[in-house]
């Protein structure tokens, strides 16, 4: 079956920090690409995506993350990670032309002030 | 606030007895979508709609669980007989029926069984 794997269930980091969280997924065919975040207490957002063009995709926040066809991966990076970047992050896809996204278990990140 | 909202935010029940919630996702938005998260998991899908019409459901609904759309605006999940394995966060999503736009999600309705 169809799956998605994120590395890390959880990360520490420092302010200013780099940060690279891992996606993998299993699947031969044509991908869209999410990267989303849960805030403690908020619903999920989307922090970036791929469809097509440009595998290096720039989201919210100085989030950006880079599709590696050859590797099945989607990592999440960010050059300077934040306390305010404290949060859930959940990789996800959706296959072909269908709608359903299939999700990561998620990483949750914690920045030590 | 015109993002998707569910209600209610938080629901216990005790085991056997049945569950509605309902999700109004954005205004514009034709697609509809329902998740189901528990700890430590990422969402799974359960269902989704175009419009009113219910385009897939999942081997994880079972026939307890059922979803409409009546007027392909609101939507709401039923739970039958509830089970304390249902406890989770249930999570509704819409999108725009155009390809390449991305799910916006609700807060979720939280639903503990005792």
């Amino acid at each position: 079956a169809q799956s998605v794997s994120q590395h890390n269930h959880h990360v520490i980091l420092s302010e200013a920090a780099s940060l690279e969280l891992g996606c993998n997924y299993s699947y031969g065919g044509t991908v869209n690409l999410f990267w989303y975040v849960q805030y403690p207490g908020q619903h999920l957002q989307l922090l970036l995506k791929y469809f097509s063009g440009d595998p290096l995709v720039k989201g919210i926040k100085g989030f950006e993350a880079e599709f590696i066809k050859s590797k099945f991966s989607f990592n999440l990076r960010k050059p300077s990670v934040q306390w305010s970047d404290t949060a859930e992050y959940f990789c996800a896809v959706t296959l072909d032309s269908n709608y359903q996204l299939i999700w990561g278990a998620g990483t949750k990140l914690i920045i030590k002030p | 606030d015109t993002g998707v909202s569910q209600d209610p935010r938080h629901k216990i029940t005790k085991r056997g007895q049945n569950v509605t919630f309902r999700c109004d996702p954005i205004s514009e938005h034709n697609r509809l979508y329902w998740y189901r998260q528990t700890l430590g998991q990422g969402p799974e899908f359960l269902t989704y709609f175009q419009n009113e019409a219910q385009l897939e459901k999942s081997r994880l609904l079972s026939d307890r669980f059922s979803a409409e759309r009546p007027k392909g605006s609101f939507s709401t999940l039923e739970i039958q007989r509830t089970e304390q394995g249902d406890s989770a966060m249930y999570l509704c999503a819409s999108s725009a029926g155009v390809s390449g736009t991305e799910a916006f999600f609700g807060q979720g309705t939280r639903l503990t069984v005792v």
